[in-house]
């Protein structure tokens, strides 16, 4: 069974830092790309940020380009998001989402569970 | 960027019914690459279909993806009470990934 398990959200001021991680079991994590989704409570899903298997190759939206950082380390089976400079625009649930392939499938196959990242004074 | 449409905003129907969702596209999509997703409250999204008219481990086949080009439509042949949720359509182009804005099936 697929698990994405993910921790490192809360609350944070505005202008400051917060990393999110997210745990993988249940497949062969190195084999896959990964991906961030966000979503503002009540509100859609915006796609934040991909990473193929082997950190090659990364992708960000305009709207957190040069202020998040993606990675991975395949040996702990474990995906992460650096978040800097956090407005309150950037409040949101975060998803960690498996893909379907070692690049990109162009869909998003498993979600984690979510975690809330309030950006706030 | 590729802007994806949803219509109805609210679809009400009854068990039972068929429930049928439009996704449009402001460029052509790659079929390969147009997705649908369930929302249910207070849980993470659930790939439904992937590749306009595949559909996802575990989905039923009451659900039917079709479509190309611009248009996209999601059938729920015969809605059942834990289909009633928030459906929203993705695409994936130029490196980039978009989202419809939702389409809520409430039962009426």
């Amino acid at each position: 069974e697929v698990q994405l398990v993910q921790s490192g959200g809360g609350l944070v001021q505005p202008g400051r830092s917060l990393r999110l991680s997210c745990e993988a079991s249940g497949f062969t994590f190195d084999d896959y790309a990964m991906h961030w989704v966000r979503q503002v409570p009540g509100k859609g899903l915006e796609w934040v940020s991909s990473l193929t298997w082997n950190s090659a190759h990364t992708t960000y939206a305009d709207s957190v380009k040069g202020r998040f950082t993606i990675s991975r380390d395949n040996a702990r089976n474990s995906l992460y998001l650096q978040m800097s400079s956090l407005t309150t625009e950037d409040t949101a649930f975060y998803y960690c989402v498996k893909d379907a392939e070692f690049d990109n499938s162009g869909y998003f196959e498993y979600w984690g569970q979510g975690t809330l990242v309030t950006v706030s004074s | 960027d590729i802007v994806l449409t949803q219509s109805p905003g609210t679809l009400s129907l009854s068990p039972g019914e068929r429930a049928t969702l439009s996704c449009r596209a402001s460029q052509t999509v790659h079929s390969s690459y147009l997705a649908w997703y369930q929302q249910k409250p207070g849980q993470a999204p659930r790939l439904v279909i992937y590749g306009a008219s595949s559909r996802a481990t575990g989905i039923p086949d009451r659900f039917k993806g079709t479509g190309s080009g611009t248009d996209f439509t999601l059938t729920i042949n015969g809605v059942e009470p834990e289909d009633f949720a928030v459906y929203y359509c993705q695409q994936y182009g130029f490196s980039l990934y978009t989202f419809g804005q939702g389409t809520k099936l409430e039962i009426k």
